[in-house]
């Protein structure tokens, strides 16, 4: 099972800050990583696939990075809709895994 | 519009059964390979399981391998997943997910998700 690390658990933030999300796997996954939004009483929303694609709809401020185990997601300047908690997964392998989030806070 | 609608989530004693449903409908549910992924309370994301769109091949965490099975309708284009010997642990929200395209596995729908607590 490839495990995926995200850092820092945590990050407290003011609108209009940029925010540097990482995200490690355990072993290559090549460029097979998403990176997912998740809000309280929501789906999760797909932001980025193949690592640095992003999805239908999703804002020019989001962009992601990275290939074989180490990833990035950047947002260039927060809004107030982006305080949320943010996973990435990997599809190089079965079984799926999700990395363990990153919650970004208003400070 | 792609809709996934959960059901079939409750309060559930430990070792005993459930069954959930994902009625799909918007796209063509038969050539996409479904997947369960749940939340547990103050946890992250896990994904639960998969099933191909046709040759109905499965895939598994190996937490519910043997106790959790998935399976589907093509012909009523529904998911299932039926969950025996129910442990505390698999206390979450379960949600549906369909991928983003036929041969890949990111999720670009989801329903809304159904609550299955396990206690007694």
């Amino acid at each position: 099972e490839i495990v995926l690390t995200q850092s820092p658990a945590t990050l407290s933030l003011s609108p209009g800050e940029g925010a540097t999300l990482s995200c490690r796997a355990s072993q290559s996954v090549s460029s097979s990583l998403a990176w997912y939004q998740h809000k309280p009483g929501q789906a999760p929303r797909l932001l980025i696939y193949d690592a640095s694609n992003r999805a239908t709809g999703i804002p020019a401020r989001f962009s992601g990075s990275g290939s074989g185990t180490d990833f990035t997601l950047t947002i260039s300047s927060l809004e107030s809709e982006d305080f949320a908690v943010y996973y990435c997964q990997q599809r190089s392998s079965w079984p799926l895994t999700f990395g363990g989030g990153t919650k970004v806070e208003i400070k | 519009e792609v809709q996934l609608l959960e059901s079939g989530g409750g309060l559930v004693q430990p070792g005993g059964s459930l069954r959930l449903s994902c009625a799909a409908s918007g796209f063509t549910f038969s050539g996409y390979t479904m997947s369960w992924v749940r939340q547990a309370p103050g946890k992250g994301l896990e994904w639960v399981a998969a099933i191909t769109g046709g040759l109905i091949t499965t895939y598994y965490v190996d937490s519910v391998k043997g106790r959790l099975t998935i399976s589907r309708d093509n012909s009523k284009n529904t998911l299932y997943l039926q969950m025996n010997s129910l442990r505390a642990d698999d206390t979450a929200v379960y949600y549906c997910a369909k991928p983003r395209a036929v041969t890949t596995s990111y999720f670009d729908y989801w329903g809304q998700g159904t609550l299955v607590t396990v206690s007694s």
